[in-house]
């Protein structure tokens, strides 16, 4: 089955700099790559996608970068806000079941610290 | 619409006891699934369905049982409780198209004493 591997585990800036997280997976047939935010206490909420058709989405300070040859995908936050601080999590899929939805695979999460 | 409704919020549980998860949604959507959130491990897939009548498991489904009998609906069963099912339920579900998002319940936090 997938496996995708996510880095670093925790990560500090100082608000207004960049922060990156970086995901790798390991089956070749994925083809959607969702973003998900999770605030402490909270549900995840998806963020941002991108499917293997395309190398880079952007939304506003948000984008996400593909490489399928190298099988890894990333998160880029730009102007880090402290409502930025949350975990990150990756995932991967092969797309559309029969019948319909994404069988995701998370990776371990990236705990982000914006910090004033 | 209220989305996806878990119940209940908080449970607690001796060894060997059973419980059901409720998970519920209203947005006519055919894919739900079951999560398990610990730290340090990310999501891990339980159980999941493509429709009412049909289930199919997930990364980590032993000890856990489920059924689809109507759309709305996708409750989760524990049949003899074990301490390493301490845990963060999360039931989500989506609409099945390609780039439809997962969408997440509040979640469900069991502890197994």
């Amino acid at each position: 089955g997938e496996n995708v591997e996510q880095h670093p585990s925790t990560l500090s800036v100082q608000e207004g700099d960049s922060a990156v997280i970086k995901c790798t997976y390991s089956d070749s047939a994925s083809n959607y790559f969702p973003w998900y935010k999770q605030e402490l206490g909270k549900r995840p909420q998806l963020i941002i996608d991108i499917r293997s058709n395309v190398g880079e989405k952007k939304d506003q300070r948000i984008a996400v970068t593909l490489n399928k040859t190298a099988k890894h995908f990333s998160l880029h936050i730009t102007e880090t806000q402290p409502e930025d601080s949350a975990v990150y999590f990756c995932a991967a899929s092969r797309g559309v079941l029969t019948g319909g939805g994404n069988k995701l695979t998370f990776g371990t999460g990236t705990q982000l610290k914006v910090e004033l | 619409n209220a989305g996806v409704t878990q119940t209940p919020k908080f449970q607690v549980l001796k060894t060997g006891q059973s419980m059901t998860l409720q998970c519920a949604q209203d947005m006519n959507h055919e894919y739900m699934s079951w999560y398990r959130q610990d730290p340090g491990m990310g999501l891990r897939l339980i159980h999941y369905s493509v429709g009412a009548g049909i289930t199919d498991q997930g990364e980590v489904p032993n000890g856990y049982n489920v059924s689809r009998s109507t759309t709305e609906d996708f409750p989760l069963r524990l049949l003899s409780a074990a301490p390493s099912q301490t845990s963060v339920y999360f039931c989500a579900s989506s609409n099945g198209g390609g780039n439809s998002p997962l969408h997440f319940g509040n979640g469900t936090r069991l502890t197994v004493t």
